[in-house]
């Protein structure tokens, strides 16, 4: 079962920022929290990981409270092609364990 | 840089019969290796992970079974498919440390 938790879905508008939370308030002191996107019918797209410092890459941000129970994964200007689902997971001894995702649709 | 082939794209098969996928990955050395099965409108349910040659961890009870005979080489086969196992098949990479997972094309399997 999937250690993490996520609202179900989103709607977000084109060019603004996306802020997407994540749940994981069993996460041990050696896991890393994963983002991933899966656009339809294709595999899932990896976005950017981290332990417990804030993360940025040339897609999105990821913000990682101090207490590592929650993460936020933000795409700094939402666009058309980034609307998916979005799965947040932790690797719980190699054993990748996604849960729903959040579906996010980005609207014009 | 890593890849990961996984064939075929699509595949149609009767009730009964067998079935073989096969997953080759490259450009790493004993990678975790991963079978995931997508329903349709579905999230992705984790089937099998192997970290290393002749280790597979089942995740799900079911029709399925994997092996690992190389260390590049991850296979999902079933002795007699059920209507239940038409979905989405991927399969997945994640190198040595924490780094990201890679995931194949996957194979888009229908049972009639």
């Amino acid at each position: 079962d999937a250690k993490t938790t996520q609202p179900p879905s989103m709607d977000c508008a084109e060019g603004r920022a996306a802020n997407l939370p994540c749940n994981h308030s069993t996460i041990s002191g050696n896991e890393y929290v994963y983002w991933y996107r899966q656009i339809h019918s294709q595999g899932p797209q990896y976005i950017i990981h981290g332990l417990k410092n804030n993360e940025t890459n040339e897609m999105a941000s990821l913000i990682i409270t101090e207490d590592r129970k929650s993460s936020t994964l933000i795409l700094p200007h939402a666009t058309l092609r980034d609307t998916a689902v979005y799965y947040c997971i932790t690797d719980d001894d190699y054993k990748l364990s996604f849960g729903a995702g959040t579906t996010v649709t980005v609207r014009a | 840089s890593q890849t990961i082939h996984q064939w075929p794209a699509t595949l149609v098969q009767p009730v009964g019969s067998p079935l073989s996928l096969e997953c080759t990955v490259e450009g790493t050395s004993n990678p975790n290796l991963y079978w995931y099965r997508q329903a349709a409108g579905r999230g992705l349910q984790l089937l099998f992970y192997s970290v290393g040659i002749g280790q597979i961890s089942s995740e799900v009870p079911q029709n399925l079974s994997a092996s690992r005979p190389q260390d590049r080489q991850f296979i999902l086969s079933s002795k007699k498919l059920l209507l239940s196992d038409s979905g989405f098949y991927l399969c997945a990479l994640q190198g040595v440390g924490n780094t990201e997972a890679f995931f194949g094309q996957g194979t888009r399997l229908t049972v009639v």
